[in-house]
Parts: structure tokens; sequence; C-alpha cells
């Protein structure tokens, strides 16, 4: 079976440019996460969504955004750039909304913001 | 608000050493706790959970870690590594509020000399 899938896997963007970065859960899973993970650090939340719906959202600008189709495969979007948004971006996914649930990770997508 | 703290950061290790790495987390209710582990090359895993009942929870590959709700703390142990545990590993808390922000520690790398 395949895993959670990211695309693309490596990206280069400049200041103030817009970035989207996708993610298809593993078939059958509802839910999906994103998360920024920063070189040295953990993951660092930034959204959830269950069935096209916003769950959760953690400390990140307005630039930040999110969505989730109907074959629950999502989008993130990131607006105006800025040199610190440069991280590795990773989607999780799992069956349902519950924080018992496992999540399963993606390779991630690595944004480099020059 | 939730944190999770991972006492080392770097640990090195000869095969057939014991292995402990710390984990302590800030909330104050009921929680999930995970330890994840990122092969070299390979996607975060799930290596462990615990959600309630027996503290000492078991996970792959002999892993073992114990929750100890008086100090805040699940410690990840294994009593002999071998070279193949060399990984980044990192403790997560999801707090039982019915939401699924998972806080993930900085992370511990491990390598583990053969």
């Amino acid at each position: 079976d395949a895993g959670v899938t990211q695309s693309p896997t490596h990206l280069i963007k400049t200041r103030g440019q817009h970035v989207t970065l996708r993610c298809s859960p593993i078939s059958g899973h509802k839910s999906v996460s994103w998360y920024q993970q920063v070189l040295g650090q953990g993951p660092q939340f930034i959204f959830q969504y269950y069935e096209k719906e916003e769950r959760g959202r953690g400390n990140f600008p307005d630039r930040f955004s999110a969505r989730q189709f109907p074959n629950y495969s999502s989008e993130l979007n990131v607006n105006a750039l800025l040199l610190g948004d440069s991280a590795l971006y990773l989607c999780a996914s799992s069956l349902y909304i519950s924080s018992y649930n496992e999540q399963f990770f993606g390779p991630g997508t690595r944004l480099t913001v020059l | 608000a939730q944190s999770v703290s991972q006492h080392n950061h770097h640990v090195i290790l000869s095969e057939a050493a014991s292995l402990e790495l710390g984990c302590n987390y800030s909330y104050g209710g009921t929680v999930n706790l995970f330890w994840y582990v990122q092969y070299p090359g390979q996607h975060l895993q799930l290596l462990l959970k615990y959600f309630s009942g027996d503290p000492l929870v078991k996970g792959i590959k002999g892993f073992e870690a114990e929750f100890i709700k008086s100090k805040f703390s699940f410690n990840l142990r294994k009593p002999s590594v071998q070279w193949s545990d060399t990984a980044e590993y990192f403790c997560a808390v999801n707090a039982n509020t019915g939401g699924f922000k998972t806080i993930f520690g900085a992370g511990t790398r491990l390598f583990v000399k053969a």
C-alpha cells in the first residue's frame, strides 16, 4: 500500500513569493496534519484537517493556509515567503480525528527561501 | 501551553550498551504520549505510544517507555542497542482534549558505534 505522498520533494523560492505544497494521505485516511520542521528542531504543528474542515491550528501567521479536498488530499499554501520559512514541511495522515490515532508521516517537502 | 523537553540532543553509544532517552512534558491534564523515530533517509514512524493502563509500554524493535505521571516523564529505554538503532528520536504529546495538536520535542540524535 502506498504511504503518505508529498510533492514536490524540493522547492526553491525567493522572498515574497507564494508556494503550494501538496499531500496525499494513505487510502482510507480522512485526517491530514501539516508540520514545519526547522533544522535541529522537532516538527511544529501548523494545521489539522478532517473531512475538509480545519480542526486545529498552530501558532503560525495568516500567511499560512491550507485546505482539504473531497478525496482527502490537502494543500498547504504559504504567501509572502520569508527566509525563516525555509524548512522541511511534513504531512501526516490518520484514520480519524482523535488524539489516539497514530499519525503516518510523508517524506516531506524541503522548502528553501532565498 | 503544552511543551515537550528532551534532555539530550546527541547521544553516542557502543553496540550492546543500554539506552535511556529522557522526555518531560508540561501539561496538567490527561495526555497521550508517543515516541517517533526517524532512521536515516526514512520517514518519521511511530515507535510506541501510551494512552492509559500499564505505564510501561513496549514498542517495536525492543524499545520500551515508562510513563511516570508524578514526574511528567515518558523516558524511552532499550537494554541493548544495535548499530541499526542509529536514528533521531522524537518524544511527542497530545493532550486528551479532543483536539489533535501534537507537540514534539526537539529530538535526540542517537549514534551507535559498531
